[in-house]
This record gives structure tokens, C-alpha cells and sequence, in this order.
């Protein structure tokens, strides 16, 4: 168990569709990091909050969102989906930077039918 | 275009074989990390190597980084099923303000 908790661990929903994911990093853990992993692609980082505030992005689509809340949780929220968005997304926090170990939640399967 | 390539893709072995996959990149690695992923379950780091030419143990896996802080390599001795898994290697590529991830070498050790 890595501390960090993502919530849900499955959504299947609809083309065109939004749908909100829900991270709680680790205690302590300053910033939070999503990535999304799909077959073809790998792990793919998405972007990074710390502190409340967007560190750094990464490959984030504009249908993409996210933020952090004054209690460190984090939502990404995904609108107008597609099917090619169908993939795990992960959560990781880490205590202050990217330079620092990255721990990982358990994932959420998004399935767009 | 991926900046860290792993290889191979996939790797199907025997219980008790040895196995070595790779992490190669064209760019300088600031440090690389080796995560294990299993199905349903985020990554989990095993290793991080800072220095070229460092060696690390875990138990039956050692870490090799290269000289030049381009390569890496994970070496599994008598591979037991238990060390079937997704492995990562991710890095921090100097000059880049985030984690890259190689594609990943899917390994299955068969009993």
C-alpha cells in the first residue's frame, strides 16, 4: 500500500461524456502528479499540482483538466471523451518535486463505450 | 518518439533462467528509476541510480547504470514467478521538469 488512494477504481461511461477523478496523496506529500498508461502509448505523465498550484504539464489533452485542493486532494476531470481516452490513470504524490520518489495509487480504468 | 526505450517488449522465461532487460535513452539521464508493475496495480519503485556506472542490489535483481548515464540494465538471477510484472524504467532527462517513462518490458516467468 502506497498511502496514496484513487477513487473509483473502475468508471465505464460514454462517448462525449465527463467524468472526475479523485486522488489523495500521501500524507505529508506536497504534490501530485496524474499519468495515463494505455496500451499503445505507456505512461504518459499529464500534469503536476504542488501546494495547490500547476507545477508542470506534460502531454494533457485542452479536454483535460485538473486541480488541487486546499487539503492537498486532487481531481482530473476528463469532458467530451472519446474512445481513444480509454485507459488507466494514475495517481502519484510525492513530498515536494519530480526529483523526489513518486508513489503511485492503485489506478482508475476509464472505459469509454 | 519515445526518449527511453526498454527492451525487450516481452519476455517469456522459465522458472530459475536468468533474464536482463534494458533501458537505453540518446539523452543523459539526471538519474533513472526501476518500478515493477503488476496487473491492477500502480507502479511500485524498486531502485534509483544516480551515478554513472553505479551497481545496486536488490536481492536477486541488480542495477547496472552506464558510464555515460545513457543506459541502464535490471539482471534477474533464477527468476522465480513471483517476479512476473510490467517493469519501468523512468527518468528525469536533464533539462526536463518531469518523469519520463520507457514503454516497458512485460515479463512472464513460467513455473
Amino acid at each position: 500500500d502506497s498511502g496514496v488512494t484513487q477513487t473509483p477504481k473502475h468508471l465505464i461511461t460514454a462517448t462525449g461524456q465527463r467524468v472526475t477523478l479523485r486522488c489523495s496523496p500521501r500524507s505529508g506529500d506536497l504534490s501530485v502528479y496524474w499519468y495515463q498508461q494505455s496500451l499503445d502509448q505507456g505512461l504518459q505523465f499529464l500534469i503536476q499540482y504542488y501546494n495547490g498550484e500547476e507545477r508542470a504539464k506534460g502531454n494533457i489533452l485542452e479536454r483535460f483538466s485538473a486541480q488541487q485542493f486546499p487539503d492537498l486532494h486532487s481531481e482530473l476531470n476528463l469532458s467530451s471523451l472519446e474512445l481513444g481516452d480509454s485507459a488507466l490513470y494514475f495517481c502519484a504524490s510525492s513530498v515536494v518535486g519530480y526529483t523526489d520518489t513518486q508513489y503511485f495509487g492503485p489506478g482508475t480504468r476509464l472505459t469509454v463505450l | 518518439t519515445q526518449l527511453l526505450e526498454q527492451s525487450p517488449q516481452f519476455l517469456s522465461i522459465q522458472e530459475g533462467e536468468n533474464l536482463t532487460v534494458y533501458c537505453n535513452s540518446s539523452s543523459v539521464f539526471s538519474s533513472l528509476q526501476w518500478y515493477r508493475q503488476e496487473p491492477g496495480e500502480g507502479p511500485v519503485l524498486l531502485v534509483t541510480v544516480v551515478t554513472g556506472g553505479e551497481v545496486k542490489k536488490l536481492k536477486r535483481l541488480t542495477f547496472q547504470f552506464g558510464d555515460a548515464r545513457k543506459d541502464s540494465s535490471l539482471h534477474i538471477t533464477a527468476a522465480q514467478p513471483g517476479d512476473t510484472g510490467l517493469y519501468l524504467c523512468g527518468s528525469q532527462i536533464q533539462g526536463a521538469q518531469k518523469l519520463v517513462f520507457g514503454q516497458g518490458t512485460r515479463l512472464t516467468i513460467n513455473p
